[in-house]
């Protein structure tokens, strides 16, 4: 069956960055493209980007393009989100999820990586 | 930005009801609008895409309808399992926008 498996929480303090994986599996990882939705407490999910999982392809959020970089690795079937200059605001579920177009709606959801970022 | 709009925020209903959720949107999105439920502690899942699509394994008992500005879910015969928050999300431009989120509670 279709799998996105995330690391593990991360505890950042502010101004450092954090790299976030999403191991895929039960399909061909680059037939679709991964999107990364973040979700701080009690708040609505945050998309954040979408990276094609063949051709490196993204389209970033233009809130995060200074600090968000996305990328793939088609023979590990991984995706990637670092995030960097992290502030305490940035405190949230990370979330990956198969993308099923280019920037459209995802299914399934990888379990969400919990970054607390606290000085 | 779209902005996404649910309401309500909390709903509160028995077992067996029906219950509607409305998300409105802040400018026409045509049909492409998904909804996810949410329970505690979990990833969002998939239930409908393309406003009215029921995605593989989603129960009957749920269904999307709407296009332009305003769509709604139905959950009809409420089951105990539907105890979640469910979100709406466009997905017609950059950036992709979730609504607040309605919370549905069990009498």
């Amino acid at each position: 069956q279709v799998q996105l498996v995330q690391s593990g929480p991360e505890m950042k303090k502010p101004g450092a960055s954090v790299k976030v994986s999403c191991k895929t599996s039960g399909y061909i990882f680059t037939n679709y493209g991964v999107s990364w939705v973040r979700q701080a407490p009690g708040q609505r999910p945050e998309w954040l980007g979408w990276i094609n999982g063949n051709d490196y392809r993204t389209k970033v959020a233009e809130r995060f393009q200074d600090r968000v970089t996305m990328t793939t690795d088609k023979f590990t079937s991984t995706a990637y989100l670092e995030v960097r200059d992290l502030r305490p605001a940035d405190t949230a579920v990370y979330y990956c999820g198969r993308d099923e177009g280019d920037g459209a709606w995802f299914d399934p959801w990888g379990q969400g990586t919990l970054v607390t970022v606290s000085s | 930005d779209i902005q996404m709009t649910q309401s309500p925020s909390t709903l509160s209903s028995s077992i067996g009801d029906t219950v509607t959720i409305t998300c409105r949107a802040s400018q026409s999105i045509s049909y492409w609008l998904a909804w996810y439920q949410q329970k505690p502690g979990k990833a969002p899942k998939i239930l409908i895409a393309k406003a009215s699509s029921l995605q593989s394994g989603v129960p009957s008992r749920f269904s999307g309808s709407g296009s332009g500005t305003e769509f709604t879910l139905t959950i009809s015969s409420l089951q105990p399992d539907d105890l979640a928050t469910y979100y709406c999300q466009q997905y017609i431009t950059y950036p992709l926008t979730f609504g607040g989120g309605t919370k549905v509670e069990i009498k």
